[in-house]
């Protein structure tokens, strides 16, 4: 199993402010999700990211791939409390590898 | 919307007993997952199938077994339940998609189960 290296694992922060969460992997893979979970319900899609140098942004949400298709940043700008929640990101087709996930606690 | 129903939210189970979790989805895919999920160990996957009557191991089937009668079923089972089985178990399924995948899964909300 190719492993997925999410940083930071925990992040606490005011309301308003900017932050941005990485995930990481020692060989390249050809897409990747990143999916929030929210507690108490399971994890959703957020976005697919398939070319290197892709930048998909969703409203304050902006998604990376890097160049070399290893490595992927999720990048919020002014964070909300409704942002609260686990971030994963995960690898592979059709079954999906995921990384340990970035909580993320955004305080009113 | 995809609707995955997983049978139970909360589930408390003595060692050794055989548990059963389930899991419908609404949406006619021919893939289904089980994971379960720990504190800073992400989601790891237990078993797949892609079909009726098929399932494959995935990096943790150790205690585990899954059946898959019909599309739309697919049910874990935990045949002697120990405690290191106390855990979130989060049900997923997904379309099949073209040659690159890339499809995204659908989970359930989860179910929590404690063994004692």
């Amino acid at each position: 199993t190719q492993l997925l290296e999410q940083s930071p694992q925990f992040l606490s922060i005011q309301e308003g402010e900017n932050l941005t969460v990485y995930c990481n992997s020692s060989s390249v893979f050809s897409s990747l999700q990143w999916y929030r979970q929210e507690p108490g319900e399971g994890p959703v899609l957020l976005v697919t990211v398939v070319t290197g140098g892709e930048v998909k942004k969703l409203k304050r949400l902006t998604f990376q791939f890097g160049d070399a298709r290893k490595d992927s940043s999720l990048h919020i700008t002014a964070a909300q409390p409704g942002d609260t929640g686990l971030y994963l990101c995960a690898r592979g087709a059709q079954k999906l590898v995921f990384g340990q996930g970035t909580r993320l606690t955004i305080n009113p | 919307d995809v609707k995955v129903t997983q049978s139970s939210r909360y589930l408390v189970k003595r060692t050794g007993e055989k548990v059963f979790l389930e899991c419908v989805q609404d949406m006619d895919h021919e893939n289904m997952f089980w994971y379960r999920q720990d504190p800073g160990l992400g989601l790891r996957l237990i078993y797949f199938s892609y079909d009726v009557k098929m399932k494959e191991k995935g990096d943790i089937p150790e205690g585990y077994s899954v059946s898959r009668e019909k599309k739309e079923r697919f049910s874990l089972i935990l045949e002697s339940a120990s405690t290191n089985q106390t855990s979130m178990y989060l049900c997923a399924s997904s379309s099949p998609g073209g040659r690159g995948g890339n499809q995204p899964q659908h989970f359930g909300d989860g179910t929590r189960l404690s063994i004692l």
